[in-house]
């Protein structure tokens, strides 16, 4: 079965640094999401990645899915308190080709100091 | 549309009481998921619909554990005889079927067996 490991699991940067998270799957990524959290709430969507070398962008957050499409990385610039949370990688399973159920990383908490 | 709608948000239950838990997709979409997810982890698959049908059920749902979708439209999650470990944040998502569609989650009911 696939698996997501995320790096690093916890993160405390003071505010307006840069930051990365990493997600590294076990076997090809097929659908790459990026979906942030806050404590006790659901999942709010940031990204879906798909093709191989693929970057998206939205307001100071980067996502990029490596070529060999097994690896992906979130990127904050200039982070700031409204940052903090807890960011989740999720994948669509190979077999499912057609909208199947996502399976997630571990999560990584961000904490941002002021 | 408002989104995935989830009742309710908070849920306090003494061990072996049942609970049921409702969920609200976005009107146009026919996949349905449940996930739970603990503290400090990422959400964990336990079911999903397309329309009316139960499509899979992972080994996480016990005998104990049991949902559906009537109309394809709404469902429930039910959980009879509660335990201490069903503690969770329990999380639906819906999506269309169709790779990429993206999925929306909700904000979640979480559970508390005491």
């Amino acid at each position: 079965s696939q698996e997501l490991e995320q790096s690093p699991q916890s993160l405390i940067v003071q505010e307006g640094k840069n930051l990365t998270i990493n997600c590294t799957s076990s076997k090809t990524l097929y659908g790459l999401y990026w979906y942030k959290q806050k404590y006790g709430e659901g999942l709010i969507f940031l990204m879906m990645l798909q093709k191989g070398g693929e970057e998206k962008s939205h307001e100071k957050i980067t996502a990029k899915l490596d070529e060999k499409k097994q690896q992906s990385s979130l990127h904050i610039t200039a982070s700031q308190p409204s940052h903090a949370g807890i960011y989740l990688c999720g994948a669509e399973p190979p077999i499912y080709n057609q909208g199947g159920k996502l399976i997630f990383g571990q999560g990584t908490e961000l904490s941002v100091k002021p | 549309d408002t989104g995935v709608s989830q009742d309710p948000r908070h849920k306090i239950t003494k061990r072996g009481q049942n609970v049921t838990f409702r969920c609200d997709p976005i009107s146009e979409h026919n996949r349905l998921y449940w996930y739970r997810q603990t503290l400090g982890q990422g959400p964990e698959f336990l079911t999903y619909f397309q329309n009316e049908a139960q499509l899979e059920k992972s080994r996480l749902l016990s005998d104990r554990f049991s949902a559906e979708r009537p109309k394809g439209s709404f469902s429930t999650l039910e959980i009879q005889r509660t335990e201490q470990g069903d503690s969770a944040m329990y999380l639906c998502a819906s999506s269309l079927k169709s790779q990429g569609s993206g999925y929306t989650f909700g904000s979640g009911t979480r559970l508390t067996v005491v």
